[in-house]
């Protein structure tokens, strides 16, 4: 039972352009949203994350935008540079458990 | 401040071996988790603690995974014997308290042959 689902695998974007990463979930008591950033042999860190009382945070040059009703989340990054080619995790937070997205790979390229 | 440290970094051992890895959580945090991540999937919960105590621990296989969190500070992660399909990264995270996003350390890179 995948309550969270990134459906996209991969992604490649090309510098200086949006990277839009898409993430839906499935359990409306889900309070708070989160994302996630994994670089290969390192764990992952934390990015950005919102509250579901709220329909946007913006952190620089990180966007994430919640869609309450349609159960879905976004997390925008403009503009997109090389460094920010990682695996980004969704995950989402019901009371105390932490739950976790398969993850989308970013490639961004020059 | 200091990070979740993790040890070891990576662990080479052949199927019905044992192995243990080792997590320091940072300080204060009340919360520790330990996730399982398989290659190509999103990490999975095996046990979460409140101090010393178990949270939730529905998805750890315990008939050969054990862990514990002794004077609610440092854990540590037990599986034995070991299958082919534990090979995975083990992190272990922590957070100020429950409900809160959490940190990881770097994960133990855990090979079964």
């Amino acid at each position: 039972d995948q309550q969270v689902k990134q459906n996209s695998p991969s992604l490649s974007v090309q510098e200086g352009r949006i990277s839009i990463l898409n993430c839906d979930y499935t359990n409306s008591m889900f309070d708070y949203f989160l994302w996630y950033k994994k670089y290969p042999a390192e764990g992952p860190t934390f990015l950005i994350s919102i509250s579901s009382i709220k329909d946007k945070n913006e952190d620089g040059r990180f966007t994430v935008f919640l869609n309450k009703s349609a159960k879905h989340l976004s997390l925008h990054i403009v503009p997109s540079q090389p460094g920010d080619s990682a695996v980004y995790f969704c995950a989402a937070i019901n009371t105390d458990k932490l739950i976790f997205g398969t993850g989308t790979r970013l490639q961004v390229f020059p | 401040e200091a990070g979740v440290a993790q040890s070891p970094r990576y662990k080479i051992i052949e199927k019905r071996q044992s192995v243990a890895f080792w997590c320091n959580p940072i300080s204060g945090h009340a919360t520790l988790y330990w996730y399982q991540q398989i290659l190509g999937q999103g990490p999975k919960l095996l046990i979460q603690f409140q101090n010393n105590g178990v949270v939730d621990d529905s998805q750890l296989p315990k008939d050969r995974f054990s862990a514990e969190r002794l004077k609610g500070v440092d854990s540590t992660l037990k599986i034995q014997p070991a299958k082919l399909e534990d090979s995975a990264v083990y992190l272990c995270a922590s957070s100020l308290r429950r409900g809160f996003g959490a940190f990881f350390g770097q994960g133990t890179r855990l090979t079964v042959v």
